[in-house]
């Protein structure tokens, strides 16, 4: 079956400039994830959706970034007024529900900021 | 809070080798999950094993065994027999009570094998 799709693969963009990253999660998963990896910070974890809801935001770097998941379903991770440290490959992952389960990660978006 | 550490940056073995990746963890919680996940060159992290706190016994698939003992607070993983194909790098993680099973992972360890 169909795993975990992230768009775009790249993203180029200008400082202060935002950006949507998209995630489509596995069907069926209730659980969705958002983590970032990138060489300073290693793989840190931003924000879980259960359903449609994000209970806990404290995982997200700064006010500037938001996510919010429709239909319980696609995700959007967003990201305003970019700067260079935000360059990073941001990762998706989809779990079965929040108890445990293992999680299914997405190819990522890499996500560069000139 | 939790804690994964994996010492090993990098590793090089030559194929047909052995070779053992530490993962030490810590946490206050009595229930937890650990995990590996290996990141091919491709990118995606695949997912290899969970384990609950409650099971310490090993376990076997194939070349990869998990050795769990939480009196050293060590899930490590043994890749037997290694392949050029095994070259990725290796994160172990973990999942505690109350945090919705967010992953915190350990910095990876890269494995090189070569011919």
């Amino acid at each position: 079956g169909a795993g975990v799709s992230q768009s775009p693969s790249n993203k180029v963009t200008e400082k202060g400039k935002d950006v949507e990253l998209r995630c489509d999660p596995i069907s069926g998963h209730t659980a969705l994830y958002w983590y970032r990896q990138s060489l300073g910070q290693g793989l840190e974890f931003l924000i879980y959706f259960q359903g449609n809801s994000a209970p806990d935001k404290s995982g997200l770097p700064s006010d500037r970034f938001s996510a919010e998941r429709t239909g319980g379903s696609v995700s959007t991770l967003t990201i305003q007024r970019t700067q260079q440290e935000d360059s990073a490959v941001y990762l998706c992952a989809s779990s079965l529900g929040l108890d445990y389960y293992e999680q299914y990660f997405g190819p990522g978006t890499r996500l560069t900021v000139t | 809070a939790q804690k994964v550490t994996q010492a090993q940056t990098e590793i090089s073995v030559v194929e047909k080798e052995d070779v053992t990746l530490d993962c030490v963890y810590e946490t206050r919680d009595t229930t937890y999950y650990l995990f590996w996940y290996k990141q091919p060159p491709s990118g995606e992290l695949v997912f290899l094993i969970r384990r609950n706190s409650f099971d310490e016994q090993n376990e076997i698939s194939g070349r990869y065994s998990w050795n769990f003992q939480k009196s050293t607070s060590s899930f490590n993983f043994t890749i037997t027999a290694s392949q050029v194909v095994d070259s990725a790098v290796y994160f172990c993680a973990l999942s505690v009570t109350g945090t919705a099973s967010k992953l915190t992972f350990g910095t990876g360890t890269r494995l090189q094998v070569t011919l």
